[in-house]
């Protein structure tokens, strides 16, 4: 079955450090995925897309990557703070239904 | 704020009320969405309207009712519920140039939700 999955639940890094997430799929090959960031009891907020012939897209801080061969895509925030803690999630279309993962909770510390 | 509001933000019920979560968009977008979000489970999208048409209804039990009265309001009735439907209920909305349910590359805008409990 197609599927799309943030293996980590929960990543912690110290302040000034670059954090980097991870969004794996599988038995489909989407033409975009999406990022957004969930604070505790809010909807998400849709932070960047990349499509399948986009190898990088940047955003300030934030940087993501796809790759068709891993089947993977990167969210990378560069110089993180402890405002960057939240959760964040991916997402893509399988062509039936748009899918999120079940996302990565980043701690910055101090 | 993104333009899509969602009341009441909280609610407490019992297996045997009916309650309604209403949600608002004033973005001009043409595609609304309900989504069930439950502790350690990816968002699960519950029904997708399309220029005011049902196109998507992913198996959600009848105690679920949406409603759609036109493209900026959306509604989901709820009735019997079960301690299992307490969850965080999302309404997004996006602009879908197709007018099937279909995704599309834009982005998709959640209201802050309604933190449901079923005692």
């Amino acid at each position: 079955s197609q599927k799309i999955e943030q293996n980590s639940e929960a990543l912690n890094i110290q302040e000034g450090k670059t954090a980097t997430l991870t969004c794996n799929y599988t038995n489909y090959s989407p033409a975009y995925l999406q990022w957004y960031r969930q604070d505790p009891g809010r909807g998400p907020v849709f932070l960047l897309l990349i499509r399948e012939n986009e190898k990088e897209k940047r955003k300030e801080r934030l940087k993501v990557t796809f790759d068709t061969t891993l089947k993977q895509s990167l969210f990378h925030i560069t110089a993180s703070q402890p405002a960057d803690s939240a959760t964040y999630l991916c997402a893509s279309d399988t062509g039936n239904q748009f899918y999120f993962g079940t996302g990565t909770s980043l701690t910055v510390i101090p | 704020e993104t333009g899509v509001t969602q009341t009441p933000r909280h609610l407490v019920m019992g297996m045997t009320n009916k309650k309604s979560l209403k949600c608002e968009q004033h973005l001009g977008h043409n595609a609304m969405y309900w989504y069930k979000q439950s502790a350690k489970k990816p968002l699960e999208l519950m029904f997708v309207y399309s220029l005011e048409e049902r196109v998507e209804n992913n198996s959600v039990p009848s105690r679920f009712s949406p409603e759609c009265p036109n493209s900026s309001h959306l509604f989901l009735h709820l009735h019997t519920l079960q301690p299992e439907d307490s969850a965080l209920y999302l309404c997004a909305s996006s602009q879908d140039p197709t007018g099937l349910g279909a995704s599309s590359t834009d982005t998709q805008y959640f209201g802050p939700g309604t933190r449901l409990t079923v005692l």
